[in-house]
């Protein structure tokens, strides 16, 4: 069984650029987190899909963040403008039955 | 307020030792925990999880973990170290909720 894949798995970008990833769940998952893991910290969530519908986005930076997952499969998460403080590694997650959330490897952005 | 701790940031161990983990958490009824591994440069992998009954855990790469519930905590163990052992562990928990809270992280170095 396929894993979850991200893509990029780098960039770097300059300050008040935007940038985009993309997350593709385990196939037959109706859940899709989007993760925020700064340096030295756990993991601390973005925003949450059941299918494609919004379930938490409470910790989302509204103003700069934005998510969607259309058709309930593939997620795209954008940064616009970025900020220094959005260099962390950016980590998708899908969950079958909401109770274990399997990872994907991540991207790493770096906002100079 | 519900939280999970990892009192030790940084862990260092001979190849072939013993390892534990601590992990402790907050939350007025029984958790659902989990312990996560992170190697360089990679996603989190799920080393094991712990809903409801036998108390003693049993996960991949020969880690167990112990939920215990007066002293609210759900520590890691690993008899025998490898070399490939050497990565961050993060200790995290959700409730009804299934939204994961992670605990900062102890980073394992392995020695010759």
């Amino acid at each position: 069984e396929a894993g979850v894949a991200q893509s990029p798995r780098y960039k770097i970008i300059e300050k008040r650029q935007s940038v985009a990833f993309w997350c593709n769940p385990i196939s037959g998952h109706a859940t899709l987190y989007w993760y925020q893991q700064i340096l030295g910290q756990g993991p601390k969530l973005l925003i949450q899909f059941q299918n494609n519908g919004v379930v938490d986005d409470s910790q989302l930076p509204k103003d700069r963040f934005s998510a969607e997952r259309l058709k309930g499969v593939d997620s795209t998460l954008k940064i616009q403008p970025a900020k220094l403080e959005d260099s962390a590694v950016y980590l998708c997650a899908s969950s079958l039955d909401g109770d274990t959330q399997y990872f994907g490897p991540g991207t790493r952005l770096t906002v100079l | 307020a519900q939280s999970v701790t990892q009192p030790d940031i940084h862990i260092t161990v001979s190849e072939g030792a013993s390892l534990e983990l601590r992990c402790n958490y907050s939350y007025g009824a029984t958790p659902y925990l989990f312990w996560y591994v992170q190697s360089p440069g990679q996603g989190l992998q799920l080393l094991l999880k712990y809903f409801s009954g036998d108390t003693l855990v049993q996960g991949i790469k020969g880690f167990e973990a112990e939920f215990k519930r007066s002293q609210s905590s759900f520590n890691l163990r690993k008899p025998s170290v490898h070399w490939s052992d050497a990565a961050e562990y993060f200790c995290a928990f959700t409730s009804n909720d299934y939204k994961l809270s992670f605990g900062a992280g102890t980073t394992v170095t392995v020695r010759a």
